[in-house]
């Protein structure tokens, strides 16, 4: 019974240049979190979906940072023309339902690195 | 918006108890999480509290009061595996959205 799995564990990427990070919840989860953790904070919330939904987007920047979770494949978290401030590590997180004592399940994590 | 506190850093001897306190300031509150983080690894779940009290659980025990918006995690014969960061976290309004602290990094010694 694996976990979320989230990949890649490290990415490097040039400042300009695009990263894409994925995750795929745990077996029969539809609900699905992106934080992001950058050194010395604590984990930030950045987007909530479901299977084809974003449901809350609040924490994402308003440029460049999207993210989908459609009905085949993976969640996506993409960043547009990356700039040396996006580096962090970005958790994927999934649960099985929407209720408030639902614990959520992380992944380990995809670190990004922007040169 | 939410607020939510507690220690940077902390140290305790092996086989010792260390309590972790966190306070928050939320509005909606539906609960409060605490999560344990090994560097570079993920959070896993330690435990969840939502009515005033403590939920204990093996060597971990957690304590909520809603009314003082405080919370504790209480670990008993700290073992050195337990040197992690521990975060703190609130579920407020509606679904299971988590706004998490800065995390304690707890330092266990010999």
């Amino acid at each position: 019974n694996a976990g979320v799995m989230q990949n890649p564990r490290h990415l490097v990427r040039r400042r300009g240049q695009e990263a894409r990070l994925r995750c795929s919840p745990m077996k029969g989860h539809s609900h699905v979190y992106w934080y992001r953790q950058l050194p010395e904070e604590g984990l930030k919330f950045m987007v909530y979906l479901q299977k084809e939904n974003i449901i809350d987007e609040s924490g994402m920047p308003k440029e460049r940072f999207s993210a989908e979770f459609p009905k085949e494949g993976p969640s996506i978290l993409r960043i547009q023309q990356v700039v040396r401030g996006d580096s962090a590590a970005y958790f994927c997180a999934s649960a099985i339902d929407r209720v408030t004592n639902e614990k959520l399940f992380f992944g380990s994590g995809t670190q990004l690195s922007v040169l | 918006g939410q607020n939510i506190d507690q220690p940077t850093e902390m140290t305790a001897t092996e086989g010792a108890i260390v309590q972790i306190n966190c306070t928050y300031q939320t509005s909606g509150f539906n609960g409060l999480f605490w999560y344990q983080q090994h560097a570079g690894e993920a959070p896993t779940f330690l435990s969840y509290n939502v009515l005033d009290g403590l939920e204990e659980k093996g060597r971990f025990s957690s304590f909520l009061s809603r009314s003082k918006g405080y919370s504790y995690l209480l670990l008993k014969e700290l073992q050195m595996k337990d040197s992690a960061s521990y975060l703190c976290a609130v579920s407020a309004g509606g679904g299971n959205k988590l706004t998490f602290g800065t995390g304690t990094q707890l330092k266990v010694e010999l």
